[in-house]
């Protein structure tokens, strides 16, 4: 069965520190990985996904298959990457799986 | 606004009780997805229709029901409430039945059972 670890509950840095969430998974296939990201009072919205290997936000996301993780990276924190990340799963026959969630939380 | 809508946003009620929880696709999306926020728990996929079928079916009680109308909105039926059943409960579509891509959420409807 596919299955998404989240290890962190929260994950607590200083405004201009790094960032890193991690994002664990098990899955037979070719999996698409996602990161999601719910700001206070707003609905979860995608924030990048690894086909598309691209940077959002300053945010980047490497699939490392060998160690089944998608581990979400921002070189210089802010204030307003304050959310919830969600990484999820998905692919052939498995429905959309998500983690449990990282609360990030960025200090002035 | 074009995106997914939920109702109600807010809902309390007793135990015992049966709720109906709605919502309505993105424009032009034909997949929808129903997962369950609780406490510590993540999303937990509840079900999934496509076009007015039935999809795929995960961790969802038999307390529960859902159907997807023809003109393609769900609902979703909580019955007998549990205290345990207060929840977030999300909505998402999707363009395809297949899981690739994108999923577009909807802002929820919090439970509270009392």
């Amino acid at each position: 069965a596919q299955r998404v670890t989240q290890p962190e509950k929260l994950l607590s840095v200083f405004k201009g520190a790094p960032v890193e969430l991690k994002c664990n998974y098990s899955y037979s296939g070719s999996p698409e990985l996602f990161w999601y990201v719910q700001y206070s009072r707003q609905r979860l919205q995608l924030l990048l996904r690894h086909i598309s290997r691209e940077s959002i936000k300053g945010f980047t996301a490497d699939l490392n298959k060998g160690e089944t993780s998608f581990h979400l990276k921002k070189p210089f924190a802010q204030e307003e990457d304050s959310a919830m990340y969600y990484c999820a799963l998905s692919g052939g026959s498995y429905i959309p799986t998500f983690g449990r969630g990282t609360s990030l939380i960025v200090h002035p | 606004d074009s995106g997914v809508t939920q109702t109600p946003k807010h809902l309390i009620t007793a135990t015992g009780q049966r709720v109906t929880l709605r919502c309505s696709p993105r424009s032009g999306d034909l997949s929808v997805y129903w997962y369950q926020q609780s406490l510590d728990q993540g999303l937990q996929f509840l079900i999934q229709y496509y076009n007015g079928e039935e999809r795929a079916k995960g961790n969802i009680l038999e307390r529960f029901s859902a159907q997807q109308f023809p003109d393609l909105h769900s609902e979703l039926n909580l019955s007998s409430l549990e205290l345990g059943d207060s929840a977030l409960y999300f909505c998402a579509s999707s363009e395809t039945s297949g899981y690739t891509g994108e999923l577009f959420f909807g802002e929820g409807s919090r439970l509270t059972v009392l």
